[in-house]
């Protein structure tokens, strides 16, 4: 199994430019969820899903937009990148029950000029 | 709103000897699970240790083992014989129970001294 897998693992946009981040899982995960990790804020959640064609809003979820068509693939849209989006953004799944923790990405490195 | 609170932004440690990284929250619920998470410098999310709530017992893997204090929210990490693998970010998260979302802590940066 891959577990969750996330492209690219790094990207430069200038400002204004739109992009997708790309999630994929191969573990039957209900849940989704998007984090950004900026230094000495820990992660903070973006978006999350529950299952396919529902999705939600986290804590910091302007400038971001979700969709999930399919249970496998939760994509992140920067509609128009903005320097105040310079992160790192992790995927993560997991099972509905949330006990045994999250399965994560290994992270893009995002850099707006 | 649950807060999740790392007092401790660095820490050092000899190789051998133990370390207690802490940890403390804030929440209404009653049922709920946390989690300790190491982030390396590979970048990589990996769970260490989880502890759910309603378990008196305290959690233990290998040489992790967590002090879950439920009355006083906390939760801390305990790291036996360190190693220098050992070295990295570690994030304590929460988790309430029946709740898709995790809120993490700010972290605590490990070092291992050889």
């Amino acid at each position: 199994n891959a577990g969750v897998t996330q492209t690219p693992k790094f990207q430069v946009l200038k400002t204004g430019q739109s992009m997708t981040l790309q999630c994929a899982q191969d573990m039957n995960h209900e849940y989704m969820s998007w984090y950004r990790q900026d230094p000495g804020m820990g992660l903070r959640l973006i978006h999350y899903s529950v299952g396919a064609g529902i999705t939600d809003q986290g804590e910091v979820p302007n400038g971001y937009n979700v969709s999930r068509s399919t249970t496998e693939d939760f994509p992140l849209r920067l509609l128009s990148a903005a320097p105040s989006q310079t992160s790192v953004y992790f995927c993560a799944s997991s099972y509905r029950d949330t006990s045994y923790g999250y399965t994560f990405g290994s992270g893009t490195r995002l850099t707006v000029v | 709103a649950q807060t999740v609170t790392q007092s401790q932004p660095e820490m050092s440690v000899q190789e051998a000897e133990t370390v207690t990284l802490s940890c403390t929250y804030d929440t209404s619920e009653s049922d709920y699970y946390l989690f300790w998470y190491k982030q390396p410098p590979s970048r990589q999310m990996i769970l260490v240790i989880r502890q759910e709530a309603y378990k008196q017992q305290n959690a233990t893997e290998n040489r992790f083992s967590v002090n879950f204090q439920k009355a006083a929210k906390s939760f801390s990490l305990k790291i036996s014989d360190s190693q220098l693998g050992d070295a990295a970010m570690y994030f304590c998260a929460y988790s309430p129970f029946g709740n898709e979302k995790l809120t993490f802590g700010t972290g605590t940066r490990l070092t291992i001294i050889p």
